[in-house]
């Protein structure tokens, strides 16, 4: 089945290590997305990627890195620049049409401890 | 970037009631509205687009309105059952990028 599938979904860590996130699509989608969720709060986007070879800053990009090396494959690291990186991380795919449909992940947990 | 609002942030109803619940939006530049769904331990999934004015879409109990002039989008869910219970995100297009807070629903037994 097409779907995004996102590795680890929980993950602990000692602060000031590097940590990447996984995620990989079969959907043939040109769009990539990485968000973060907080506790009470909603989405916030940290990068995103509408083609292979090419991605942009969000909202919170700072303290994070990412590549888009193969159009499937848009992996998420939290470096240790990033100074409240617990949190719940979603990855998100979608095409590159206007009006398009995110399609998620289900999400990793990441805890620094 | 376009800003959305949903309001309210978080909703207790009982089985069997009614309920509804806003998404707000800058009426400029308004080009369509995605609603999704979010059940605790999935992923979210898309519930409705909405593209234009007086749009209305509906799947099942749950109901969708549009108006674009003033900037809203309405979420109605009839006759709430347990398995509503998920938080609700409103969103403009992808390439836009921004989420609305969402609307958590808790539909209680």
């Amino acid at each position: 089945d097409g779907g995004i599938t996102q590795s680890p979904k929980y993950l602990f860590r000692k602060e000031g290590q590097n940590v990447t996130l996984s995620c990989e699509q079969n959907l043939n989608h040109d769009a990539m997305y990485w968000y973060r969720q907080d506790p009470g709060q909603g989405l916030r986007l940290i990068y995103y990627s509408q083609i292979v070879n090419d991605f942009q800053k969000g909202d919170i990009a700072e303290g994070y890195s990412v590549s888009r090396e193969k159009k499937e494959s848009f992996p998420l690291t939290v470096t240790s620049a990033q100074k409240n990186p617990t949190a719940f991380y979603l990855c998100a795919s979608s095409t590159a049409s206007s009006g398009n449909t995110i399609y998620f992940g289900e999400g990793s947990w990441l805890t620094v401890v | 970037i376009l800003n959305v609002e949903q309001s309210p942030q978080s909703l207790h109803v009982q089985e069997g009631d009614s309920t509804n619940f806003t998404c707000s939006f800058p009426s400029s530049n308004f080009y369509a509205l995605h609603w999704y769904r979010w059940e605790t331990a999935k992923s979210p999934e898309a519930l409705f687009v909405m593209t234009l004015n007086g749009d209305e879409k509906k799947k099942g109990r749950i109901s969708a309105t549009l108006n674009t002039k003033e900037g809203y989008s309405y979420l109605y869910i009839k006759g709430s059952q347990p398995e509503d219970s998920a938080t609700y995100l409103c969103a403009p297009p992808a390439r836009q990028l921004t989420f609305g807070s969402g609307t958590q629903l808790t539909v209680l037994p």
